[in-house]
């Protein structure tokens, strides 16, 4: 199955300042990566994802990158705001179903905190 | 994004009673929903696989007779805590993939609370 690893655990960045969290995977066969932001007791919301035929995705102030040589994907999100503050986790899909809709295994996530 | 609605957010039950958890699709058709569990300051694990009009498939040391799923519409999934112990306390989160494609984006419902007493 898949494997997913996240880092780091928690960051700290000073509002205005850029936020970068890695992931890396292991099963090369896996084709899409979605990012999800969870904030306090709510269910984690689609932030951005990209699928393997790209290197780069870009939405306003966040962008995802993945390399899929080395296997790993990595979220960027510039001019920190405070609303920006949540756990953050990265995705990959472990194997497919026998209907066609691959399963998620989740990294282990980033607290991140924008300090005012 | 698509809307996938959890009922309800938040349940306090007492220890040896059943609680049922509704995933509903509210803007597409899911014939698969995805049930996970998350302990506080922890990631999501994977429960179960929820598939419209057959067996659910659980993964590897998730109980199926204390987790019952029913998915019996394209638009609704059921997860029934049976038999609740203090354990099983945790905030639980289903999921919708919107397509049958391999890249398909998943969405999440608000999550279900659940404290046993």
């Amino acid at each position: 199955g898949e494997n997913v690893e996240q880092h780091p655990s928690t960051l700290s960045v000073q509002e205005g300042d850029s936020a970068v969290i890695k992931c890396t995977y292991s099963d090369s066969a896996s084709n899409y990566f979605p990012w999800y932001k969870q904030e306090l007791g709510k269910g984690p919301q689609l932030i951005i994802d990209i699928r393997s035929n790209v290197g780069e995705k870009k939405d306003q102030r966040i962008a995802v990158t993945l390399n899929k040589t080395a296997k790993h994907f990595s979220l960027h999100i510039t001019e920190t705001q405070p609303e920006d503050s949540a756990v953050y986790f990265c995705a990959a899909p472990s194997h497919i179903s026998n209907f066609g809709n691959e399963k998620l295994t989740f990294g282990t996530g980033t607290r991140l905190t924008i300090i005012p | 994004g698509a809307v996938v609605s959890q009922h309800p957010s938040w349940v306090i039950c007492k220890s040896g009673t059943s609680v049922k958890i509704e995933c509903r699709s509210l803007d597409f058709q899911a014939t698969t929903m995805f049930w996970y569990r998350q302990f506080p300051k922890q990631s999501l694990m994977l429960m179960a696989t929820s598939n419209e009009g057959s067996k659910a498939t659980y993964e590897q040391g998730v109980e199926k007779d204390k987790f019952l799923i029913n998915h019996a519409s394209l638009t609704l999934s059921t997860l029934t805590v049976t038999s609740a112990h203090p354990e099983d306390s945790s905030f639980y989160i289903c999921s919708a993939p919107t397509g049958g494609s391999l890249d398909t984006e998943a969405f999440f419902g608000q999550g279900t609370r659940l404290t046993v007493v």
